[in-house]
């Protein structure tokens, strides 16, 4: 079956170190998204990328970084510049033209003591 | 500038009972909406999509939502709710035509049922 993979579910780190988290899709989808869930703040788009080697800051990228060299794969870097990083962080996917939606990950949830 | 506004951050709601969430979106352009579910901890599922036709859309777990133009809204109904239920749901909107396909989300409504 086709989906979105994000890994690992859970993941811990220390102040200071960058970390990547993984999305990978078999959707054979154009455009790919991350978005950060905090409490009570619904999601905010950090980055977007509708074809591979291209993407845009979303909302609030600062702090983060992306790569799109595969069409299948879209990994996301949390700096040690992000001041608050620890959050749930969703990757999505979806046609070009966007009028099926978003299909969504299971989404990753970063700790940073 | 397009915007999604639920205008409820909590809903609880009795087993059995009826139940609206309510969505209002504002753009001076048409566009496709959605309502997606987040339980606990997992990613968010698509229960439903409107993007032409019929105003009446059903989804998944017996939920619809009517589409009203005039009013521009996207509210979402179950006539009765399960324990199950319980869930963050989300209403969004993409600007139909648009030059990218940003799906613009509201901040989300939590629905708490209770038996």
């Amino acid at each position: 079956d086709g989906g979105i993979t994000q890994s690992p579910k859970y993941l811990f780190r220390k102040e200071g170190q960058n970390v990547t988290l993984s999305c990978e899709q078999n959707l054979n989808h154009d455009a790919m998204y991350w978005y950060r869930q905090d409490p009570g703040q619904g999601l905010r788009l950090i980055y977007y990328s509708q074809i591979v080697n291209d993407f845009q800051k979303g909302d609030i990228a600062e702090g983060y970084s992306v790569s799109r060299e595969k069409k299948e794969s879209f990994p996301l870097t949390v700096t040690s510049a992000q001041k608050n990083p620890t959050a749930f962080y969703l990757c999505a996917s979806s046609i070009r033209t966007g009028g099926n939606g978003y299909t969504f990950g299971s989404g990753t949830r970063l700790t940073v003591v | 500038a397009q915007s999604v506004t639920q205008l409820d951050s909590q809903v609880p709601v009795f087993e059995e009972a009826p139940v609206e969430l309510r969505c209002n979106y504002s753009s001076s352009v048409s566009v496709y909406l959605f309502w997606y579910v987040q339980y606990p901890n997992q990613g968010l599922q698509l229960l439903l999509k409107y993007l032409s036709g019929s105003t009446l859309v059903k989804g998944i777990n017996g939920f619809e939502a009517e589409f009203n133009k005039s009013q521009t809204s996207f509210h979402l109904r179950k006539p009765s709710v399960h324990i199950s239920d319980t869930a963050e749901y989300f209403c969004a909107v993409i600007l139909y035509g648009g030059a990218t396909n940003k799906l613009i989300f509201g901040t989300g409504t939590l629905l708490a049922v209770q038996p």
